[in-house]
């Protein structure tokens, strides 16, 4: 089964700590993305990477850090800078970021896996 | 102004009904724009795309653009309880040379059984 697994499902942080989110995909996609979506709001672009050993920050990169290692992984650290990480966590993929061949279009899909759910202790 | 603008809802309809979303959105140059589904608790998920200006079906959804008036829509027609979820407007538009999917805060729907 093809997919975006991400783990854990519910993460607590103590105060002064860095956790580490888990984003593994197997559909052979080169972008991948962490978003951060708050109650009643929307998606927050964090980080997005286009390429293995590449990435980019996002709109509200920081107090977080990524690594991408291997295309199949994109884990995401939030660091005990983030004064407020209490939020849902949202990593997802897709075949390429931005390029719009007439025909790639479907291209930047994006395809979500289930989510983190982060709270303080 | 905000790059893609949804009234947040709730929009109530009764079940059988048409549901209609609304969204617009700053840059004039996307070209793609995608329909996301996002239940209570859950992550999104794509129920339709659409790339050119007019109206593109699929079953009870129907997407429809105007890039002239920078203006995207999705009916859901014959509305089920099911269809409650927050809906979230997606175009692929310019931010400083490259191109990213930028999403709305969405529009909750409630289908009245």
């Amino acid at each position: 089964d093809g997919g975006i697994t991400q783990s854990p499902k519910y993460l607590f942080r103590k105060e002064g700590q860095n956790v580490t989110l888990s984003c593994e995909q197997n559909l052979n996609h080169d972008a991948m993305y962490w978003y951060r979506q708050d109650p009643g709001q929307g998606l927050r672009l964090i980080y997005y990477s286009q390429i293995v050993n590449d990435f980019q920050k996002g709109d509200i990169a920081e107090g977080y850090s990524v690594s991408r290692e291997k295309k199949e992984s994109f884990p995401l650290t939030v660091t005990s800078a983030q004064k407020n990480p209490t939020a849902f966590y949202l990593c997802a993929s897709s075949i390429v970021v931005g390029g719009l061949a007439r025909a790639g279009r479907a291209k930047n899909i994006q395809y979500f896996g289930a989510g983190t759910r982060l709270s303080v202790l | 102004q905000k790059e893609v603008e949804q009234n947040s809802g709730p929009l109530s309809v009764p079940e059988g009904a048409i549901a209609s979303l609304n969204c617009t959105y700053s840059d004039r140059g996307s070209q793609s724009f995608f329909w996301y589904r996002q239940y209570s608790g859950k992550s999104p998920e794509l129920i339709m795309s659409i790339y050119s200006n007019g109206d593109k079906e699929d079953g009870r959804f129907t997407a429809q653009l105007n890039k002239a008036s920078q203006y995207v829509s999705l009916l859901i027609r014959d509305s089920q309880p099911s269809d409650s979820a927050t809906y979230l407007c997606a175009p692929l538009m310019s931010a400083g040379g490259y191109q990213k999917v930028t999403f709305g805060t969405g529009t909750k729907l409630q289908v009245i059984p």
